[in-house]
């Protein structure tokens, strides 16, 4: 399987704890982005890279997110001081992108986070 | 800066068809559809550009109205495998290379 990859798919933690999550994305995708989604909801956008550099970040993002790409393959979303309104499907999406055209995403199936 | 989708949720029985509208109130330079199964990852449709250009699963169709920004996707001859919700995501001239999505149309299509 060639797809988006994400790790773990569930995680239970307990307020106050720090969480990182990974996505492996398609390989030959230059771009990658990390998104939130809720209930009832459509994914959020949190941040994206462009190989290895970090090209935006939500301004809703809480300092305590931050994400990596440190070679411009695989990214880490690390989420510091869990909080309960934090619990959420974190999903990961890639896509190659040649200069502004915009290309289709391909989603990863998600990480769902539950803060206690 | 959210998209709005409409309608909210529709039913279908096999075979009828359907249309799912977003409108944005910013100027777009494109528009993705995606659809999504519960508990599944979000699955790419179509997209459309600002000047025509589309690109997408031949059975699927859309629209893009650059003056109204607003796009359509037709649903024909519905199978029971469209059902879930679809999803558009917006990529407006002001906010780059990053989508917006709206809140979701729930599809239901019955046998």
């Amino acid at each position: 399987d060639t797809g988006v990859s994400q790790d773990p798919r569930h995680k239970i933690t307990k307020r106050g704890q720090n969480v990182t999550f990974r996505c492996d994305p398609i390989s030959e995708h230059n771009r990658l982005y990390w998104y939130r989604q809720t209930l009832g909801q459509g994914p959020e956008f949190l941040t994206y890279f462009q190989n290895e550099a970090q090209l935006e970040k939500s301004r809703l993002l809480s300092d305590r997110f931050s994400a990596e790409r440190p070679k411009g393959s695989f990214s880490t979303l690390e989420i510091q001081r869990t909080e309960q309104g934090d619990s959420a499907m974190y999903l990961c999406a890639s896509s190659f992108s040649r200069g502004d055209n915009p290309y289709e995403q391909y989603f990863g199936p998600g990480t769902r986070l539950t803060v206690t | 800066q959210q998209p709005v989708q409409s309608p909210q949720a529709v039913i279908l029985r096999e075979g009828e068809d359907a249309v799912i509208n977003c409108s944005s109130s910013k100027a777009l330079y494109s528009v993705h559809w995606y659809r999504q199964k519960h508990g599944e990852a979000p699955v790419f449709l179509m997209i459309l550009l600002k000047g025509g250009e589309q690109k997408g699963h031949e059975k699927i169709s859309a629209s893009f109205n650059e003056k109204k920004q607003q796009s359509s996707l037709y649903l024909t001859a519905s199978q029971l495998s469209y059902s879930g919700t679809y999803f558009c995501g917006t990529e407006g001239m002001e906010y780059g290379n990053k989508l917006v999505f709206g809140a979701g149309t729930i599809l239901r299509v019955k046998s």
